[in-house]
């Protein structure tokens, strides 16, 4: 089992919609968790740590369970410019960085 | 505010060629610093990671090193390189006691 997998995607929805992305992790020790986007030929950005209590930034909520050790987030209002490979991102304090594989997004005019 | 570069933006290398790859942050002290890579259409991979000058940890094993001569400096060196080395080279910091990593614009290596 891959330690961090993500829903394979890709995700093409019109503009206005909510998505939401899944990310499953092994490592029941992984102590954070975070969400990142990656825009083709790009540095991946960092869109928002996840909180054990799920938290909220504008239009993007992340969500985690650790009990069955599953990550989400949710886009709502769906803008062009969210079109991006969205990476699911596990650590063990600083030192053990896993990055899934990434679910790429595309929002359709 | 913080800023990390990377240098060069793209170089292609033929095989066999040694590798220089040079990563700074600016506007910190004594980060957490790392290097990736990204195959073409594969995820992230951790190559190297240091918490300080000298220290450099090895998450896979390959023809390549890291070194970190400096507090906000960190290398990525090769001395023969490889097909498979070709990939998207990226670093990244991160502040002590705080584990939101913050990347460089990333160097496109082709080796041909």
């Amino acid at each position: 089992r891959k330690e961090v997998e993500q829903d394979p995607g890709p995700f093409n929805v019109p503009e206005g919609a909510t998505v939401a992305f899944n990310c499953t992790y092994s490592n029941s020790a992984s102590q954070s968790f975070f969400w990142y986007r990656q825009d083709c030929r790009k540095e991946p950005k960092l869109l928002m740590s996840v909180y054990s209590s799920g938290n909220e930034d504008g239009r993007f909520t992340a969500q985690l369970n650790r009990a069955s050790q599953y990550i989400s987030l949710l886009i709502r209002d769906s803008k062009l410019s969210d079109s991006a490979t969205y990476l699911c991102v596990v650590d063990n304090y600083g030192q053990n960085f896993v990055f899934g594989p990434g679910t790429r997004l595309s929002v359709l005019p | 505010s913080q800023t990390i570069h990377q240098w060069p933006a793209t170089l292609v290398q033929p095989v066999g060629s040694p590798l220089s790859l040079e990563c700074t942050v600016e506007g910190t002290s004594n980060p957490n610093l790392y290097w990736y890579r990204q195959a073409a259409g594969r995820g992230l991979q951790l190559l190297f990671y240091s918490v300080g000058i000298g220290q450099i940890s090895s998450e896979v094993p390959q023809n390549l090193s890291a070194s970190r001569p400096q507090d906000r400096q960190f290398i990525l060196s090769s001395k023969k390189l490889l097909l498979s080395d070709s990939g998207f080279y990226l670093c990244a910091w991160t502040v002590r006691g705080s584990y939101e990593q913050y990347f460089g614009p990333g160097t496109r290596l082709t080796v041909t």
